[in-house]
Formats: structure tokens, sequence, C-alpha cells
């Protein structure tokens, strides 16, 4: 079982660039979510998606866009990047959004703003 | 505001030993209370889940207690092991929406 896989694993950015953070499950979830960890800090929701064609807004999510065209893929993307954007990225899924809901997490990508 | 504290910030055990986690919120209202185990460099595990009725659950050598009047877990790992040594990160959700309410974690060291 691969689970949630993201790509890539580390990544350095010079500021004004941008990228892709990919995301896929293949645990046929319905809800996805990006995350993002500063060091000593807790996770912070980004996006959310509860289904295919259907996103919104977590606590963070300015400098960041979604889209969910696929059950599978929940791609996150930076357009202008800063270095109060360096983090470590976290992508998961769960079946449903249910209060008992457990929630699967990706390996993260480490991400670094130059 | 909604607020997850962890003591002790960080802890280092002998393999063997036991050690408990705390956690201390003021997340309202109250839906359920997990925790998670996070291995350098990988995503977060989930451990337990409690939700407001229930006081106790164990996965393994994991026994998570909640005391939902005082706003209190903690989590009991028995018997460490080196392989225990990783962040662990309690996480309170409210009813309203998506947002998880993380705590910044307990780093736990288990030496030889």
């Amino acid at each position: 079982n691969a689970g949630v896989t993201q790509t890539p694993k580390f990544r350095i950015l010079k500021i004004g660039q941008s990228m892709t953070l990919q995301c896929t499950q293949d645990m046929n979830h319905n809800y996805m979510y990006w995350y993002r960890q500063d060091p000593g800090m807790g996770l912070k929701l980004i996006y959310y998606s509860v289904g295919a064609g259907i996103t919104d807004k977590g606590e963070v999510p300015n400098g960041y866009n979604v889209s969910r065209s696929t059950t599978e893929d929940f791609p996150l993307r930076l357009e202008l990047a800063a270095p109060s954007q360096t983090s470590v990225y976290f992508c998961a899924s769960s079946y449903s959004g249910g209060t008992n809901e457990k929630l699967f997490f990706g390996s993260g990508t480490q991400l670094s703003v130059l | 505001k909604n607020q997850v504290e962890q003591s002790p910030q960080s802890l280092i055990i002998l393999e063997g030993k036991n050690c408990t986690l705390q956690c201390n919120y003021t997340v309202s209202p109250f839906s359920n209370l997990r925790w998670y185990k996070q291995d350098t460099g990988r995503g977060p595990v989930s451990l337990t889940i409690m939700t407001f009725s229930e006081n106790t659950k164990s996965n393994g050598r994991y026994t998570a207690t909640l005391d939902a009047d005082t706003k209190q877990s903690s989590l009991h790992i028995t018997a460490s092991q080196l392989s225990d040594s990783a962040s662990y990160i309690c996480v309170v959700s409210a009813d309203s929406g998506y947002a998880l309410n993380f705590g910044k974690g307990t780093s736990l060291l288990v030496t030889p």
C-alpha cells in the first residue's frame, strides 16, 4: 500500500519562483488536506478538499493555490515563492470528514526559499 | 483562542523505562483528541483518537487518557523502546469545520 505519496521530498526555490507540490493517494479517500509545519510549531491547515472539484481555504491559505480534478490527486501551487514559505509541507487524506476519522499523512516536502 | 499546550518540550529516557507526556487544551466546542507519533523526516501517524465520552484508549504500549472536565490528556508509554524516539503530537478537534488544533509536540529520545 502506497498510501499518501508526496513529491518532491526536498526543494530549494529562489524568491519569486513558482512550483507545484504533488500529492496523490491510492486509498480512495474523499477528503484531502495540505498542512505546513514550521520549526517548533504545530501544523497549520493551508487548504482542504472534500471531493473532486471542491476546495476550500484553511487557516493560512495566502500565497497558495490548489486544485482537485481527480479523487487521487491534490497538488499545491506556490506562485511567487517568499522566504516566509520556507517550511515542511504535509499532504493528508481521510475517507470522510467525520469526527473520529483518522488522517493519513504523506512523508512531507521540505521547501526552502532563498 | 483555541490552544493546545504540550509538556515537556523534550524528554530523554532510558530504554525500558516508562514515561508520560502531557497535553492541555482550550479548544471549544470539543469534538475529539488525538495523539500522533512523528518520526524524524516522516509524516505524523495516528496513535489514538478519543471523544468526549472516552477517558482512556490504548494502542499497544501507548495508553492515552482524557479528562474533559479539566481539559487535560496524557500519553503513557510503557517499557520504552529505541523506536519510540520521535515527536508526539497532541491534536484537538473542535466541532466546527476541518481545522485541527495541533500542539507543538514533545520530542522523546530513548537511549540505550
